[in-house]
């Protein structure tokens, strides 16, 4: 029973570089989201996605990128990685706008 | 933008006390309000609630929803160092879940 499966656990890279955070689903649902959590925070959407085809922007999108090709996956890209994108970010689906959010286990991303 | 606004940042209690954490929020179409605990990992689901004075309990955790006032509190009865954790409310509407900063609890024996 996996649920929401996001790969990397762990990431570091330097700044400049970019990378893809994967992010998998297997419960049919149509809504998913990217957040990062920062100390003291809270968690901050990144983007979302209501279904396949169909993504917007959250709170702080800015030097994200995403798509959303099939129902199952949701990737982020850094497209050109910073420091101040040092953080843990969390991929989470649900059913539906109003109901409980199925997260991941998180990526713990450093930028030097 | 809407906001959720949780206090305490956070708290230290003994074993054994009672703490009541707050959520607020200032949003229209408000549809539910969610609490979350969060320990190392990942958020886990505890309460959803959607009307106005129902109150949604497990075990020694408690929730209500106060829709008038735009708020909501969580109970803790009887607290265990097991409790620790930081706790997270979120509002839907048409958009995806918007957090508050959370309230971080300290348990101590």
């Amino acid at each position: 029973n996996a649920g929401v499966t996001q790969t990397p656990k762990f990431q570091v890279l330097k700044t400049g570089q970019s990378m893809t955070l994967q992010c998998a689903q297997d419960m049919n649902h149509e809504y998913m989201s990217w957040y990062r959590q920062d100390p003291g925070m809270g968690l901050r959407l990144i983007h979302y996605s209501v279904g396949a085809g169909i993504t917007d922007q959250g709170e702080v999108p800015n030097g994200y990128n995403v798509s959303r090709s099939t129902t199952e996956d949701f990737p982020l890209r850094l497209l050109s990685a910073a420091p101040s994108q040092t953080s843990v970010y969390f991929c989470a689906s649900t059913y539906s706008y109003t109901g409980e959010l199925f997260f991941g286990e998180g990526s713990r991303l450093t930028v030097l | 933008e809407d906001k959720v606004v949780q206090s305490p940042l956070s708290l230290v209690v003994h074993e054994g006390d009672t703490v009541t954490l707050n959520c607020s929020y200032e949003v229209t179409n408000f549809r539910s309000l969610l609490w979350y605990k969060q320990e190392k990992k990942a958020p886990t689901f505890l309460f959803m609630l959607t009307s106005s004075g129902i109150e949604k309990k497990s075990g020694r955790l408690s929730s209500i929803l106060d829709k008038k006032e735009l708020f909501s509190i969580l109970n803790i009865t009887a607290t265990q160092t097991g409790d620790s954790a930081v706790y997270l409310c979120a509002r839907s509407g048409n958009t995806p879940l918007v957090f508050g900063k959370g309230t971080r609890l300290s348990v101590i024996a």
